[in-house]
C-alpha cells in the first residue's frame, strides 16, 4: 500500500500570505494526485486533481504542482474562508485502496 | 446540480449491523463508479469501498472485509452500504462520493456509532 506523509501537520499563517503544504508519497504515483479542503462540520471539497488541475469552481490562488512522490499545494493569497484542513490523496494504484495523507491544519496565525 | 444525500447511520451495539443508503442526484448516476470513505472524529479520511458502474467490481478496505457489502442499483440511482459485525472502530461518519479514483463529489456523511 502507498503511504502518503504531508508536512507540516500544522501550518500557521497570516492572511494575505503564501501558504506551501507539501504531500509525499512512498512510491511514485505519477500526476495521480488529488487535494481536498475540509472545513469544521462538512465534507471534503475537490481542489484538485491530475496534481495540477484545478476542480471546478475552486478560485486561481490554489495551485498545485509535482509529480512522482512530491507534491505541493500553494494558496497564493490566504483569505479567511482558506483556513481548513487539507488532505492529499493518490489514486494510481489500482485496485484501490487509494490511501489518503494525514492532513495539514492550515490556522490563523 | 449533483447531490449525494446519505441515510441511515445512528447507534448501534458492537456486533450489530447497519446499512447506510446514498440517493444520488443531478447527474447520470450509471455513468459513475462510486467510493464510500469514513472519517472518525477528529481523525483523517480513510477509503472504505469502492463499486464500479455495473457493480461487477468491488473492492473494500482490508479492515472492513468479510463485513462490509457494497452495491448499487442503478435504476433507483442508489448506493448502498450494508455493515454486519460493526466494531468500535467502525464509529466514523460515512461519505458516499462520486467517481472511482479522486472524489469530484461527496455527500454530507451520515454518522455511524458502535457502542454499547
Amino acid at each position: 500500500e502507498i503511504v502518503m506523509t504531508q508536512s507540516p501537520a500544522t501550518l500557521s499563517v497570516s492572511p494575505g500570505e503564501r501558504a506551501t503544504l507539501s504531500c509525499r508519497a512512498s512510491q511514485s504515483v505519477s500526476s495521480s494526485l488529488a487535494w481536498y479542503q475540509q472545513k469544521p462540520g462538512q465534507a471534503p471539497r475537490l481542489l484538485i486533481y491530475g496534481a495540477s488541475t484545478r476542480a471546478t469552481g475552486i478560485p486561481a490562488r490554489f495551485s498545485g504542482s509535482g509529480s512522482g512522490t512530491e507534491f505541493t499545494l500553494t494558496i497564493s493569497s490566504l483569505q479567511s474562508e482558506d483556513f481548513a484542513v487539507y488532505y492529499c490523496q493518490q489514486y494510481n494504484n489500482w485496485p484501490p485502496p487509494y490511501s489518503f495523507g494525514q492532513g495539514t491544519k492550515l490556522e490563523i496565525k | 446540480e449533483v447531490q449525494l444525500v446519505e441515510s441511515g447511520g445512528g447507534l448501534v451495539q458492537p456486533g450489530g449491523s447497519l446499512r447506510l443508503s446514498c440517493a444520488a442526484s443531478g447527474f447520470t448516476f450509471s455513468s459513475y463508479s462510486m467510493n464510500w470513505v469514513r472519517q472518525a472524529l477528529g481523525k483523517g479520511l480513510e477509503w472504505v469501498s469502492y463499486i464500479s458502474t455495473s457493480g461487477l467490481t468491488i473492492y473494500y478496505a482490508d479492515s472492513v472485509k468479510g463485513r462490509f457489502t457494497i452495491s448499487r442499483d442503478n435504476a433507483e440511482n442508489s448506493l448502498r452500504l450494508q455493515m454486519n459485525s460493526l466494531r468500535a472502530e467502525d464509529t466514523a461518519v460515512y461519505y458516499c462520493v462520486r467517481r472511482g479514483d479522486y472524489g469530484d463529489y461527496w455527500g454530507q456523511g451520515t454518522l455511524v456509532t458502535v457502542s454499547s
